[in-house]
């Protein structure tokens, strides 16, 4: 799986929209772009992923550089309950073999909103 | 759905004592996994089961066993606890949909040996 590189911590104000980088330079070209978030004392939280194109739900957008070599996930309106550390996980999905589903996580990055 | 359901939520153990934690999910997935998180720190997967009646290791298996009880069910033993044990649990499952697939992860289960 390919490394990820984010920033350590992160502020934004509440209502405002938070934009959260990950740079993945080594990725291959079948590794998709995964975001989970875990928010204090809880179990991780799935989000959204993506292979190529910028991708929405109803909780973010993913946007991925066209050389997929960094992207950034965008909570659009945050709220004080997105408060948590968000994990940027590339690889392969429907991995088979001895990793089969395996996550690996980072140390993600801390978003504290602020009121 | 209750999703993914572990049990006990909190744990004290002394250096030597064994127990088992428990989880089950109820959204009929095939693959279960058990990570342990120590603070500060990210998720490390401990064992794994890719469908009933197969399990593999992880990342750290040293210290723990594991059972696929059934589709539901994925446990996890401590033989004889270390403080070095000493973490939160998760429990997940994976949904696999379109190839794509997504991991529910329980609510922990804290673990303190002392």
């Amino acid at each position: 799986d390919a490394k990820t590189t984010q920033p350590t911590s992160m502020d934004c104000a509440e209502g405002r929209a938070a934009n959260l980088p990950c740079n993945h330079s080594t990725i291959s070209g079948n590794e998709y772009v995964y975001w989970y978030r875990q928010i204090h004392s809880q179990g991780p939280q799935y989000i959204i992923h993506g292979l190529k194109n910028n991708e929405t739900n109803e909780m973010a957008s993913l946007i991925i550089t066209e050389d997929r070599k960094s992207s950034t996930l965008i909570l659009p309106h945050a709220t004080l309950r997105d408060t948590a550390v968000y994990y940027c996980i590339v690889r392969f999905s429907n991995a088979g073999g001895t990793s089969y589903g395996k996550l690996t996580f980072g140390q993600g990055t801390i978003l504290t909103v602020h009121p | 759905n209750a999703g993914v359901t572990q049990t006990p939520k909190f744990q004290v153990l002394k250096t030597g004592q064994s127990m088992t934690l428990q989880c089950a999910q109820d959204m009929n997935h095939n693959s279960m996994y058990w990570y342990r998180q120590d603070p500060g720190m990210g998720l490390r997967l401990i064992y794994y089961s890719a469908s009933e009646g197969t399990t593999d290791k992880g990342e750290v298996p040293n210290g723990y066993n594991v059972s696929r009880l059934n589709k539901r069910e994925f446990s996890l033993r401590l033989e004889s606890a270390a403080p070095s044990q000493t973490s939160v649990y998760f429990c997940a499952s994976l949904r696999l949909a379109g190839g794509i697939d997504t991991q529910y992860f329980g609510p922990g289960t804290r673990l303190t040996v002392l």
